[in-house]
């Protein structure tokens, strides 16, 4: 297992396209997280899952924004109707339930540019 | 609601030691940790303590906390160029549940 994969890596759009973003989290994981981070900012927590259950949204997750985990494996992170100020790198992480306090595992990002 | 505070720029002599402070706002912390993101990577775990310790050694890294005042250090000893990165203070605690809170981030840049 190479850690968190997060794809693409960059993704260039125009305002008003939707876009969607995968995180494929370490297999063993059953909880995985999506953060935003933007430019200068550390990075802030947009929602998470605990297998394919989605249990907390961030007040910043509008509802053009939706996120889901089907299998309890991979997500997917969607951004309708995308605005310039959407532009960010959008960050993956996994843990272990049991183990969520000893700090998550992050992707490498996918950093969205919105034109 | 909880927050952690940084300062955003530290400049340190290749060989020298750096310290970046950090502070936060949740009494009910319960993890702290430090985050190293290098340019266009993801975030790594460097270290974390527990609010029950005040104390932890990992090679050149020393974190201390200081829990009545709700402050956390990072000391890096013989600072190289490869520790130029961004580092990130985190907490974790009842307040903000299962997730993680991070600051803002300090730029720490090595002179020759």
């Amino acid at each position: 297992d190479t850690g968190v994969s997060q794809d693409p890596r960059h993704k260039i759009t125009k305002r008003g396209q939707n876009v969607t973003f995968r995180c494929d989290p370490i297999s063993e994981h059953n909880r995985l997280y999506w953060y935003r981070q933007t430019l200068g900012q550390g990075p802030e927590f947009l929602t998470y899952f605990q297998n394919e259950a989605q249990l907390e949204k961030s007040r910043l997750l509008s509802d053009r924004f939706s996120a889901e985990r089907p299998k309890g494996s991979f997500s997917t992170l969607e951004i309708q109707r995308t605005e310039q100020g959407d532009s960010a790198m959008y960050l993956c992480a996994s843990s272990l339930s049991n183990r969520t306090l000893y700090g998550y595992t992050f992707g490498s990002g996918t950093r969205l540019t919105v034109v | 609601g909880e927050d952690v505070e940084q300062s955003l720029f530290l400049s340190v002599r290749e060989g020298d030691s750096s310290v970046i402070n950090c502070t936060y706002t949740d009494s009910s912390s319960t993890y702290l940790y430090w985050y190293k993101q290098e340019p266009g990577a993801g975030l790594q775990l460097l270290t974390y303590i527990f609010s029950n310790m005040d104390m932890k050694q990992d090679q050149r890294l020393t974190v201390l906390l200081n829990k009545k005042d709700k402050h956390l250090s990072l000391r890096i000893a013989d600072t190289q160029t490869g520790d130029s990165a961004i580092y990130f203070c985190a907490e974790s605690g009842y307040s903000s549940a299962s997730k993680i809170i991070f600051g803002s981030g300090t730029r720490l840049s090595i002179r020759p």
